[in-house]
């Protein structure tokens, strides 16, 4: 088991173009998290799937922003029409349970996203 | 509104010595937090947690100490060593499934 992989690593796009981006969690893992970091911030939650259902959306996923996990697995992060504001790094994470709660947060490296 | 707060953007200490990252947090749902360390260019990397019904947790060189009256947590290294030298983010969870993060510290351990 490799980790958490997201593609691509890196990604400039310009503006008003949409963009999208593949999570692949640790294998067997039920729960996937979308997080963005800013320069100079921690990592702000963005969404959440158990399985392929999406539980919890934070106010920061506009309606340019959607995101999928269709069988279970992999989740894509797509986009549309992008914004300078939209920079950022896209972290996935993903996690199990063990017992009665679940296990911490396993990040991937992130795809570093620059609008110009 | 920041919910989990650290206050020292940076720290510097010398190899060998101990390292203590501080964290605060204002909403009192959270009752499990987490400490990751980053290296620039990759993912956080989870380091240590202890949850609400516990004051302190330790993991080798890693300890976590929760003061929950006054809604502050510390992260202790010792000793600390050059390899250290990351951006650490505390975490709180609670109420919802998200993590919330601080700002992050950046530490640097100087041979």
């Amino acid at each position: 088991d490799t980790g958490v992989s997201q593609n691509p690593r890196h990604k400039i796009t310009k503006r008003g173009q949409n963009v999208t981006f593949r999570c692949d969690p640790i294998s067997e893992h039920n729960r996937l998290y979308w997080y963005r970091q800013t320069l100079g911030q921690g990592p702000e939650f963005l969404t959440y799937f158990q399985n392929e259902a999406q539980l919890e959306k934070s106010r920061l996923l506009s309606d340019r922003f959607s995101a999928e996990r269709p069988k279970g697995s992999f989740s894509t992060l797509e986009i549309q029409r992008t914004e300078q504001g939209d920079s950022a790094m896209y972290l996935c994470a993903s996690s199990d349970r063990t017992g009665t709660r679940w296990t911490e947060a396993f990040f991937g490296q992130g795809t570093r996203l620059t609008v110009v | 509104d920041q919910q989990v707060k650290q206050n020292s953007p940076s720290l510097s200490v010398q190899e060998g010595r101990i390292s203590i990252l501080n964290c605060d947090y204002t909403n009192s749902m959270f009752d499990y937090f987490l400490w990751y360390k980053k290296y620039p260019a990759e993912g956080p990397t989870f380091l240590i947690s202890i949850s609400s019904i516990k004051d302190k947790n330790e993991d080798g060189r890693f300890t976590v100490f929760l003061n929950k009256s006054a809604k502050h947590l510390s992260l202790h290294i010792v000793p600390s060593q050059p390899g250290d030298s990351a951006v650490y983010f505390c975490a709180a969870q609670g109420g919802s499934e998200k993590l919330v993060f601080g700002k992050g510290t950046k530490l640097t351990v100087n041979p």
